[in-house]
């Protein structure tokens, strides 16, 4: 079965950073997206990642593990409009069109 | 960047009642997926569609569900008859390629409840 997990809630201050997690058990793997949802909006696109390591892309960042299914995005320099939900989602082996299995998103809240 | 627009954003229907959810993708891609996300529960795959066909669907694609896009115009999710658990939000998605590097862009969502 697919399997992938987030912490349901996160806090940090304005200013500083926050580390969101995600681990994963897939029957393959093809990749993993993370995205960025408010509510009653679209989830929007902000990275995705399939070889091990960091990937930095400024104000977001993020880290892959395979051996380990894990991975997270990283936000630095916190702003209140960071405040959102972050969902991880993983790409099985199974599906060449790209079918995304989704975590139930962790909702981050920035507080000043 | 590019959207993908869903029409309506809310529906109420009552059970039994066929329901058709339209969704108009970003105008260049060729690749359209459908995910249902039950409130408090994560967002899960039903179906994708390529070329005018069906390509995977999920256990929860059910036979009342069917999807097309006729003469490409709005790609449609149809639900005949629907049922109580039919109740979610749905999401439309949309991609140029396909496989790993092919970024998903999504609509809003349309949410549906059945009564």
């Amino acid at each position: 079965g697919q399997g992938v997990e987030q912490p349901d809630n996160l806090m940090s201050v304005e200013g500083t950073f926050a580390r969101v997690n995600c681990t994963y058990s897939t029957s393959g793997f093809n990749g993993l997206s993370w995205y960025q949802q408010r509510e009653g909006h679209a989830p929007v696109f902000l990275s995705y990642v399939v070889l091990d390591g960091l990937k930095d892309s400024g104000h977001f960042s993020t880290f892959l593990s395979r051996s380990n299914g894990y991975s997270y995005l990283l936000l630095t320099e916190l702003q209140i409009k960071d405040s959102a939900s972050y969902l991880c989602a993983v790409r099985d082996q199974g599906s060449a069109l790209g079918r995304l299995h989704f975590g139930a998103g962790t909702q981050l809240i920035v507080i000043p | 960047g590019p959207k993908v627009l869903q029409i309506p954003s809310h529906q109420i229907i009552d059970m039994g009642q066929m329901v058709t959810l339209n969704c108009d993708p970003v105008s260049n891609h060729l690749y359209f997926y459908w995910y249902k996300q039950i409130l408090g529960q994560q967002m899960e795959f039903l179906v994708n569609f390529y070329n005018g066909k069906v390509m995977e669907k999920s256990k929860l694609f059910k036979d009342q569900f069917s999807v097309e896009r006729p003469d490409g115009s709005y790609f449609t999710l149809k639900i005949q008859p629907t049922a109580l658990e039919d109740s979610a939000v749905y999401f439309c998605a949309s991609s140029l390629r396909a496989g790993g590097y092919a970024e998903q862009f999504f609509g809003p969502g349309t949410r549906l409840t059945v009564l």
